[in-house]
């Protein structure tokens, strides 16, 4: 199984909603990332889990809360957002580091009302 | 932390063969380039990743000069269906994962 998955695969929410972001892989991978893309823009780079440990936080809001409960999951809760918080929600992994290509997974288009 | 500049856009036609070519003039000595194509609304998928002279797989080439100031990525007779953005990501993991900027990227546009 060479596949990232994320879900949902689209999420529209209010302002005031609490909602959360899954990513999984199975592939032994030990490095899971979240990236934010708004259209026409690169990936920016968000978080990073190393191990199952907060390895990068790229200065990103509070209102926006990863977790990584095991190995193969990945979670970013989302509370309190902002329309222009609206965007493609990716989700990679890589075995380890070095240089590892990442696996990218198909992503999540979030719309904050 | 290596910087990479690309065309913002570029045209083709099927059948043609594309080189884009990424300048990285401060790319550090333990730094390979990775480059990734990106349909819309889709996550990037991985092409080729070199660190020196030139690598080919099924899908394209990848040329370095000894410098290592820019890189090629050569796609071979291409379809419509590679229509895509193209990134060039030039890092190394073990330096930090703050090594992991995308540049802007290069939109190809495969015309009949």
């Amino acid at each position: 199984d060479t596949e990232v998955t994320q879900t949902p695969k689209h999420l529209v929410m209010g302002m005031t909603n609490k909602k959360s972001l899954k990513c999984e892989q199975h592939m032994g991978h030990r490095a899971m990332y979240w990236y934010k893309q708004k259209a026409k823009k690169p990936p920016e780079l968000m978080f990073v889990y190393s191990y199952e440990k907060l390895s990068i936080n790229e200065s990103v809001p509070s209102r926006f809360s990863p977790e990584c409960p095991n190995s193969s999951l990945l979670n970013l809760h989302l509370h309190a957002l902002q329309p222009e918080d609206s965007a493609l929600y990716l989700c990679a992994s890589t075995p380890g580091g070095g240089t590892d290509t990442q696996y990218f997974g198909p992503g999540t288009r979030l719309t904050v009302l | 932390l290596a910087k990479t500049t690309q065309p913002i856009s570029m045209d083709s036609y099927e059948g043609q063969e594309v080189n884009i070519t990424c300048s990285h003039n401060n790319i550090a000595t333990n730094d390979y380039i990775t480059w990734y194509q990106q349909f819309p609304s889709q996550g990037p998928r991985f092409i080729i990743q070199g660190y020196k002279t030139k690598v080919t797989n099924e899908v394209a080439s990848l040329f370095i000069p000894a410098d290592r100031k820019s890189s090629t990525l050569s796609l071979p007779r291409v379809s419509l269906s590679d229509t895509a953005v193209y990134y060039c990501l030039v890092g190394d993991l073990n330096s930090g994962y703050s090594t992991l900027t995308f540049g802007k990227g290069t939109m190809l546009l495969v015309s009949p």
